[in-house]
């Protein structure tokens, strides 16, 4: 199965702030890599797929990078209803699905 | 708007079984592969299984294998999920999640639409 590391775990940030974000797969998954953002108590959101684009609706501050093994997430200038968890996926090798632990963002 | 409403949740006893639904509306179901994944307190997102558009093919987490049992009924645009001999481990937020299957396949497919969520507790 292939892991999915996310850094940092947790960070803090101030609005207006350039936030990025890192996932990393235990073997190259080409641009099969999706961004989700979670809020507590909501279910998780998809930002990001194929790595880079962008999900219909979601704000442009959001951007995704990044192939084979190395991906970022950056959020441009941090709003104040960014703060949340961010997961990575891979779809490359599946099943299974599998998710990167999780990064939250909070506020500073 | 797409909709996906999850129910069936709630407290059970361990070695029990529980089944959950996902009701589907607000776009054309039998087109779509479906997902369980599920988020236990204060923790990350776990894969739990796959359903093909069609039902034709059926994927599960290790962790479930032989326990639990994903199904749909296109008719009524409800996806299911059958969970056996529950343990403590499976408590969990469950969520149904979407994926537009390409050329037949569901593999790469991001999670686009989530439902809200129901919550299993296993406890004796």
């Amino acid at each position: 199965d292939i892991q999915m590391t996310q850094s940092p775990s947790s960070l803090s940030a101030s609005v207006g702030d350039r936030v990025i974000l890192t996932c990393r797969a235990s073997q190259s998954i080409s641009t099969y890599l999706n961004w989700y953002q979670q809020k507590p108590g909501k279910a998780p959101k998809l930002l990001i797929y194929a790595a880079s684009s962008l999900q219909s609706g979601v704000p442009s501050r959001f951007s995704g990078s990044g192939s084979g093994t190395d991906f970022t997430l950056t959020i441009s200038s941090l709003q104040p209803e960014d703060f949340a968890t961010y997961y990575c996926q891979q779809s490359y090798s599946t099943p299974p699905w599998t998710f990167g632990q999780g990064t939250k963002v909070e506020i500073k | 708007q797409v909709q996906l409403v999850e129910s069936g949740g709630g407290v059970v006893q361990p070695g029990r079984s529980l089944r959950l639904s996902c009701a589907a509306s607000g776009f054309t179901f039998s087109t779509y592969g479906m997902h369980w994944v599920r988020q236990a307190p204060g923790k990350g997102l776990e894969w739990v299984a796959i359903i093909w558009y069609d039902g034709s093919d059926k994927y599960y987490a290790d962790s479930v294998k032989g326990r639990f049992t994903i199904s749909r009924d296109n008719s009524k645009n409800t996806l299911y999920l059958q969970m056996n001999s529950l343990r403590a481990e499976d408590t969990a937020v469950y969520y149904c999640a979407r994926v537009q299957c390409t050329g037949g396949s569901c593999y790469s497919a991001p999670f686009d639409y989530w439902g809200q969520g129901t919550l299993v507790t296993v406890s004796s």
